[in-house]
């Protein structure tokens, strides 16, 4: 099975400020990564697919990057309801496989 | 809208049965992939199985569930027997993005997902 790593696990930042996920897979995935944004109580939301692309609706503060093994979500001027946890997930094989989160908190 | 709103969760001894239903509205189950994805408390997200033109499991529930739709309904069904309590999680139904076609279902993100029902595995 691919495993998939995110770091950092928790992530401090302030309203504005630019923030960086980092997901990377145990073998190689192509572009095949999705990013998703959840907040309590709620089922994921689809910010990134295919490791770039912005899904329709989602804000252009988010961008992905990445392909192979190493994969980024950015987050451009950070605002109250950004503050989420965030997973990554590829799709390029059964079974996919996400992240363990990475839980982006008020500073 | 497109909505999916899942069913069927709730206390469970171990070793019984429940079976989930995640309802369609606003699109065609038939013309795309599914799954359930669930989440443990406190815990990130795990894919538990998906129906295409196969089904597909993880080896966590493989044996024990069993993936189905009714195309008539509009409704894709989770079979869970043997229920431990390592189970005990949210159960979310998830769309893929994009159609299949005639031949396949492309593997792909997904990109509509219900609120959730939770299953709880517990004497």
């Amino acid at each position: 099975d691919i495993q998939m790593t995110q770091s950092p696990s928790t992530l401090s930042a302030s309203v504005g400020d630019r923030v960086t996920i980092a997901c990377r897979a145990s073998q190689s995935i192509s572009s095949w990564l999705a990013w998703y944004q959840q907040k309590p109580g709620k089922g994921p939301k689809l910010l990134i697919y295919k490791a770039s692309s912005l899904e329709s609706g989602v804000t252009s503060r988010f961008s992905g990057s990445g392909s192979g093994t190493e994969f980024t979500l950015t987050i451009s001027s950070l605002q109250p309801d950004d503050f989420a946890t965030y997973y990554c997930q590829h799709y390029n094989s059964y079974p996919y496989t996400f992240g363990q989160g990475t839980k982006l908190e008020i500073k | 809208e497109v909505q999916l709103l899942e069913s069927g969760g709730g206390l469970v001894q171990p070793g019984g049965s429940l079976r989930l239903s995640c309802a369609a509205s606003g699109l065609t189950l038939s013309n795309y992939a599914m799954s359930w994805v669930r989440q443990a408390p406190g815990k990130g997200l795990e894919w538990v199985s998906t129906v295409a033109f196969k089904t597909f499991y993880s080896d966590s529930v493989k044996g024990r569930f069993t993936i189905s739709r009714d195309n008539s309904k509009n409704t894709l069904f989770l079979q869970m027997n043997s229920l431990r309590a390592e189970d005990t999680a949210v159960y979310y139904c998830a769309k893929y993005k994009g159609f299949c076609t005639s031949a396949s279902c492309p593997h792909n993100a997904f990109d509509i997902w219900g609120q959730g029902t939770m299953v709880t595995v517990s004497s």
